[in-house]
């Protein structure tokens, strides 16, 4: 069963820290991995994409590894602001359109 | 990078009646767009994908006849809710892709329906 799972469910940090979000999946044919960050009412922003092949990716303050044989990734935000308050999403791509939709992290950054 | 657009980003309507939302890619053709549904605290749910000039094909479980889906130009995609129930409020959102190495969707803002 293709599916995408992540934890943990929320997460409260204080600002100035740093967090790591996980993503594990099971998606086969397995392209590409993405994670997406969605900020309350709003529709969701990509924010790195790794190819199978990559193991990682930055995107400013944010961070994203791949590990391609344990299926495994991680979203690493350095410093963290108020304004990194949001969903984070990881999505694992099987090719095409097939695209496998995790429940998402909560992340919320207190002052 | 590229925009998406929907229309409008919130809508309440009475139980029984239509809804229709607009979907538009403002500065790119999009081939191909999506529609999802998301619950709160839930992730994204897939509803149907679109391509331009055909038939939508529906996820299961998910009532052709009650979410119409329309992909009459490259730019433009609408949803129509007929027929709406409490238990159709929710966060639509749209998203539009083109053939490309990477199958990027680009999402849309979304647009919150509250049923009444």
């Amino acid at each position: 069963k293709n599916q995408v799972e992540q934890s943990p469910q929320s997460l409260i940090i204080l600002e100035g820290k740093n967090c790591t979000l996980q993503c594990n999946y099971t998606v086969s044919p397995f392209s590409n991995l993405r994670w997406y960050k969605q900020d309350t009412g709003r529709g969701p922003v990509s924010l790195t994409i790794m190819t199978f092949s990559e193991n990682t990716k930055s995107n400013g303050r944010y961070t994203a590894t791949l590990d391609a044989d344990t299926k495994q990734s991680s979203l690493h935000i350095t410093a963290s602001q108020l304004s990194d308050s949001a969903s984070y999403i990881c999505v694992a791509e099987g090719g095409g359109f097939k695209t496998i939709f995790g429940a998402g992290t909560r992340l919320f950054v207190k002052a | 990078g590229a925009v998406v657009s929907q229309h409008p980003s919130r809508v309440i309507c009475k139980s029984g009646t239509s809804v229709k939302i607009e979907c538009r890619s403002l500065d790119f053709q999009a081939t191909t767009m999506f529609w999802y549904r998301q619950f709160p605290k839930q992730s994204l749910m897939l509803m149907a994908t679109s391509n331009e000039g055909s038939k939508a094909t529906y996820e299961q479980g998910v009532e052709k006849d009650k979410f119409l889906i329309n992909h009459a130009s490259l730019t433009l995609s609408t949803l129509t809710v007929t027929s709406a129930h409490p238990e159709d409020s929710s966060f639509y959102i749209c998203s539009a892709s083109w053939p490309r190495e990477t199958y990027e969707q680009y999402f849309g803002p979304g647009t919150r329906l509250t049923v009444t």
